[in-house]
């Protein structure tokens, strides 16, 4: 079976532009989860969809956005980048909401100079 | 509201030692789960473990071994005969109905 896969791989971008980013979750599962991970805050959860719908979201700006599609795939969006928002982003799969078993894929490398 | 200390940050060992990792969470649920995974140098997250907060029984996976102790909100993860391939930053996490919240990790250096 397939793993979760993300694109791009690595990202860079300046200042003030927009991004988006890709995750493809493990067949047949329906959650997806979206983490940011830097040096200083560590793994920090962004939020989760499950059905084209959010359903839990964490304590980011309103600049950090995402959807999913009926397939289950999901995209994130970040908008008027800053320099702070360079990150490994993460993107996890799990068969439902909540705290089962997540596996994440390899993820995003962003770099905004 | 929900938090994962891991104490330690960094630990080096000489490969066949035993290793313990630290983990202590808060938590106001009643019922939640814990967490370890780990996070090679290639950067994916790999998932080694859920536990149930009803379940204390300490788990052996090969050379992997869990120890949940609910009176000191504790899930210690102990790696036995340590090999190189070890080397990794584990986390610990905790969730509940909703969002998983990681510790900061531990980075286990493994020299031959």
């Amino acid at each position: 079976k397939a793993g979760v896969t993300q694109t791009p791989r690595y990202l860079i971008k300046t200042r003030g532009q927009q991004v988006t980013l890709s995750c493809s979750p493990i067949s047949g599962h329906r959650s997806v989860s979206w983490y940011q991970q830097t040096p200083g805050q560590g793994l920090q959860f962004l939020f989760e969809y499950f059905s084209e719908t959010q359903r839990n979201k964490g304590n980011f700006p309103g600049r950090f956005s995402g959807r999913q599609f009926s397939n289950s795939r999901s995209e994130m969006n970040v908008s008027t980048l800053e320099l702070g928002d360079s990150a490994l982003y993460l993107c996890a799969s799990s068969l439902a909401v909540g705290s089962y078993e997540q596996y994440f894929g390899p993820g995003t490398r962003l770099t905004v100079t | 509201a929900q938090k994962v200390t891991q104490a330690q940050t960094e630990i080096s060992v000489v490969e066949k030692e035993d290793v313990t990792l630290d983990c202590v969470y808060e938590t106001r649920d009643t019922t939640y789960y814990l967490f370890w995974y780990k996070q090679p140098p290639s950067g994916e997250l790999v998932f080694l473990i859920r536990r149930n907060s009803f379940d204390e029984q300490n788990e052996i996976s090969g050379r992997y071994s869990w120890n949940f102790q609910k009176s000191t909100s504790s899930f210690n993860f102990t790696i036995t005969a340590s090999q190189v391939v070890d080397s990794a930053v584990y986390f610990c996490a905790t969730g509940g109905s909703e969002k998983l919240v990681f510790g900061k990790g531990t980075k286990l250096t493994v020299n031959p």
